[in-house]
């Protein structure tokens, strides 16, 4: 069956540790994107890319970086200078068009600082 | 980026038809309207998108305003497993492809 997988489902990590976490979708989608969820809000966009080497930073970059080196695969990495990293973590992927193309989800990562 | 203004939440009754309201004054003339849902804990699912008419599928409707700046999702009959958070979603073109900005949605209780 085509996706998008994320892995782990829950992650935690100790304060000034780097964490990746995983994305890989078999969907043959050219976007793929990562969100961070806090607890009762929205969605905010931290990175995304529409080709293989090759991503943009959205509206919440600081502390966070990412790899396309693969078209299926967009890994998250969450450095030691994102300061509050404990969220809900969520990667997507989309064809490229012209607005008219959805987005499939995984079902994201909860990383959590101890 | 054009924005998007929904209710913070709604309320409905199990198996009457629910509405949900979105506002979009800024639209541009080629960005289409999107709704996605999000069930607790669970990634969004998409369910709609339309740019100038009204659209329909098997999970709901989407009706949009003359002016497009405002649509309303439209769910025939609430099931409880309709209870969600409801993303309105215009798509950015400007950056050169589409890139979803989510808002803060609006969260459907369902009672039986």
């Amino acid at each position: 069956d085509g996706g998008i997988t994320q892995s782990p489902k829950y992650l935690f990590r100790k304060e000034g540790q780097n964490v990746t976490l995983s994305c890989e979708q078999n969907l043959n989608h050219d976007a793929m994107y990562w969100y961070r969820q806090d607890p009762g809000q929205g969605l905010r966009l931290i990175y995304y890319s529409q080709i293989v080497n090759d991503f943009q930073k959205g509206d919440i970059a600081e502390g966070y970086s990412v790899s396309r080196e693969k078209k299926e695969s967009f890994p998250l990495t969450v450095t030691s200078a994102q300061k509050n990293p404990t969220a809900f973590y969520l990667c997507a992927s989309s064809m490229l068009g012209q607005g008219d193309t959805e987005a499939f989800f995984g079902q994201g990562t909860r990383l959590t600082v101890v | 980026d054009a924005k998007t203004t929904q209710p913070n939440s709604m309320e409905s009754n199990e198996e009457e038809p629910v509405h949900l309201p979105c506002n979009h004054s800024t639209i541009s003339g080629t960005d289409y309207i999107h709704w996605y849902r999000q069930l607790p804990s669970q990634g969004p699912e998409y369910v709609i998108h339309g740019l100038t008419s009204n659209v329909n599928n098997r999970m709901a409707s989407l009706a949009i305003a003359e002016d497009r700046k405002s649509s309303t999702l439209i769910l025939h009959r609430a099931t409880l497993r309709d209870a969600a958070v409801y993303y309105c979603i215009l798509i950015d073109r400007n950056t050169g492809f589409q890139k979803l900005v989510f808002g803060t949605g609006t969260r459907l209780l369902v009672s039986p």
